[in-house]
């Protein structure tokens, strides 16, 4: 099951800029860092965002993450077609004593 | 290259064991957790449980623990997850992902399908 909430869509057009939410608790978005992930079904999700902000190499300056509270969000600017994927955010779990994903969000380009 | 390459696709019978495999390569397999993660049709993503393969210690998450048991080889660089007795609910994708936090690469997965 889920613990990190996620809204089940977005869309922009090419050039856009659309923003994912990520709502969490105390046990892990407020105690520890969040990551972010592009996910194709049937592929491997690639890591997009870590330590709430920082992108590893090879990621796009457009994309970018913040974390406020128990709270995160994903920001994709200049949207482009190759950007359609559902994107999950994560965090540790200090209860689970594991991570803990989001619902996911679809992101599509119109 | 860090690389974690997957077993192929199953289909099995209700009541069937089954074992999966996640090879890792271009690291040090010791170093790093494995972890395996579930994604139902249609569904999000599920944490089931993580190995170390230095001493294969386990921790599994309360929704799948005493379901799945996950094990590790690290003298062929390979953790495993297997089932004793499937259920047609264990119809799914099933990923292997590196690392505790942050989780920095995944296996391609294998789809495991319970029909009977």
């Amino acid at each position: 099951q889920s613990v990190l909430t996620q809204p089940p869509s977005a869309s922009g057009t090419p050039g856009q800029r659309v923003t994912i939410s990520c709502s969490g608790s105390g046990s892990n978005i407020e105690s520890n860092t969040v990551s972010w992930y592009h996910h194709l079904p049937g592929t491997a999700p690639k890591l997009l965002i870590y330590s709430n902000n920082q992108r590893p190499s090879g990621v796009p300056d457009r994309f970018s993450g913040s974390k406020s509270g128990t709270s995160a969000s994903l920001a994709i600017s200049g949207l482009q077609s190759e950007d359609e994927a559902d994107y999950y955010c994560a965090a540790w779990d200090d209860s689970l004593n594991g991570p803990v994903f989001g619902t996911g969000t679809k992101v599509t380009v119109l | 290259e860090v690389q974690l390459v997957q077993s192929g696709a199953e289909v099995k019978k209700p009541g069937e064991s089954l074992r999966i495999s996640c090879k890792g390569s271009g690291y040090s397999f010791t170093s790093h957790w494995i972890s395996w993660v579930r994604q139902m049709p249609g569904k999000g993503l599920e944490w089931m449980g993580r190995i170390d393969p230095s001493d294969s210690y386990t921790n599994y998450s309360p929704s799948f623990r005493g379901h799945v048991t996950i094990s590790a080889d690290k003298s062929i660089s390979t953790a495993y997850l297997q089932w004793s007795s499937l259920k047609a609910s264990d119809t799914a994708m099933y990923y292997c992902a590196r690392r505790r936090e942050p989780i920095d690469y995944w296996g391609q997965g294998t789809l495991v399908t319970v029909s009977s």
